[in-house]
């Protein structure tokens, strides 16, 4: 079946350093491919999506290509902030997964977290 | 913006109490989903539903049920609660049509089975 693998963590980080979280995946069809952020107390927010290879996502800062020949989707920022310390989470929605049922469930990593120190 | 709705942020609830927990959209969309969040094990699927009335079992369907009489709101049950389904419930919408589309989640039920 399809599956998400991602560094748990916790990362710790100083802030303006240079952050990569690495994600690779599996899965039977062609996925698109997801990077969530949630903040303490709160739900997942989008970060940022890309739908087919050498899709590069952006937001925020926050960047992340789609490498099919690699299976991988890291996210990457220049200069981390102390306002960027969560829980990121990499996913993956496939196609074929539901096919008959019109809805695409998400296939998630197990979430990274991330601590910036001032 | 997407407003997703869980009716609870925190509940404690015994052994064995039917529960319910409540989600509401407010854009429109087909899709919905429950999921649960487990430290060290990610978010998992429970179940979702592409249109009123349809329901569809995800990954982890074992003791939770769920109703969707109406489009904009998704409930999920526990039948008999057990201390194992202590856990952070989150809910999501989505549009429907092909897999670019986001999922968009409300802040999440802390429950807690006693």
């Amino acid at each position: 079946g399809d599956s998400v693998t991602q560094m748990e963590g916790p990362v710790t980080l100083s802030e303006e350093a240079f952050l990569t979280i690495n994600c690779t995946y599996t899965a039977t069809g062609y996925p698109s491919l997801f990077w969530y952020v949630q903040y303490p107390g709160e739900g997942l927010q989008l970060l940022l999506k890309a739908t087919k290879a050498d899709d590069k996502g952006s937001n925020k800062g926050f960047e992340a290509t789609y490498r099919k020949e690699t299976t991988s989707f890291h996210l990457e920022k220049g200069s981390v902030q102390v306002s960027d310390s969560a829980v990121y989470f990499c996913a993956l929605s496939d196609p074929r997964l539901y096919s008959g049922g019109g809805a695409d469930g998400l296939t998630f990593g197990k979430g990274t977290h991330l601590i910036i120190q001032p | 913006d997407v407003k997703v709705t869980q009716s609870s942020r925190y509940l404690v609830k015994r052994t064995g109490e039917k529960v319910f927990l409540e989600c509401v959209q407010d854009m429109d969309h087909e899709n919905m989903f429950w999921y649960r969040q487990d430290p060290g094990l990610g978010l998992r699927l429970i179940y979702f539903s592409y249109d009123v009335k349809m329901k569809e079992k995800g990954d982890i369907p074992e003791g939770y049920s769920v109703s969707r009489e109406k489009k904009e709101r998704f409930s999920l049950i526990l039948e008999s609660a057990s201390t194992n389904q202590t856990s952070m419930y989150l809910c999501a919408s989505s549009l429907s049509g092909d897999s670019n589309q986001p999922q968009h989640f409300g802040d999440g039920t802390r429950l807690s089975i006693l």
